[in-house]
């Protein structure tokens, strides 16, 4: 199993531009989430999902945008890149059920210009 | 909301000393307490976990405890050795299933040798 897997690892925007970040899993878990980590703020929540079809917000949405039309795959998509969007941002996944174990994806650095 | 603070920011310790790092939480509805160690350009990764049903767990060298009266869990490592050396994080989720997580902002952990 792959686990967790993010691209692009690293990315530089300018205002205003759009894009896509990618996480996709091989664990055939129902609950995908993503994070954003800050210097001194630890990680807070951007949207989340339940399962296919089913998506949420976490405690930091505006700006950012998802959907989650197969279990494997959840990507992030930020509309017009803005300077307080400049952060790392890690997709987890988990099984769903009791006891389960939360796995992060190896981040994606985002700077915007 | 639920609101996590950790304590303290940094800490080094000497190899083979004991290293604690506290977290007191706000929501009384929270019931899963897992800790993650994240190194350099890695995402989080589980190193051990507690529920409110439990007051304390150890595995090998690492150990949590949970005071939910007083609303605070500790991470307890024993023997530390450099490959502790790393950035740890608590967070807090009202629900068995790992969703919802709160982050506390997180101890960077230097074990001199």
């Amino acid at each position: 199993n792959a686990g967790v897997t993010q691209t692009p690892k690293f990315q530089v925007l300018k205002t205003g531009q759009s894009m896509t970040l990618q996480c996709a899993q091989d664990m055939n878990h129902e609950y995908m989430s993503w994070y954003r980590q800050d210097p001194g703020m630890g990680l807070r929540l951007i949207h989340y999902s339940v399962g296919a079809g089913i998506t949420d917000q976490g405690e930091v949405p505006n700006g950012y945008n998802v959907s989650r039309s197969t279990t494997e795959d959840f990507p992030l998509r930020l509309l017009s890149a803005a300077p307080s969007q400049t952060s790392v941002y890690f997709c987890a996944s988990n099984s769903g059920t009791v006891g389960n174990t939360q796995y992060f994806g190896p981040g994606t650095r985002l700077t915007v210009l | 909301g639920e609101n996590v603070e950790q304590h303290p920011s940094t800490l080094s310790v000497q190899e083979g000393d004991s290293a604690v790092i506290k977290c007191t939480y706000s929501d009384s509805a929270s019931n899963y307490f897992p800790w993650y160690k994240q190194e350099l350009g890695k995402g989080p990764q589980l190193i051990i976990d507690i529920r409110s049903n439990v007051g304390e767990k150890k595995d090998q060298r690492i150990a949590v405890t949970l005071n939910k009266t007083a609303k605070h869990f500790s991470l307890h490592i024993t023997e530390t050795q450099p490959e502790d050396s790393a950035v740890y994080f608590c967070a807090a989720s009202p629900d068995n299933y790992g969703q919802n997580f709160v982050f506390g902002p997180g101890t960077r952990l230097s074990v001199l040798p």
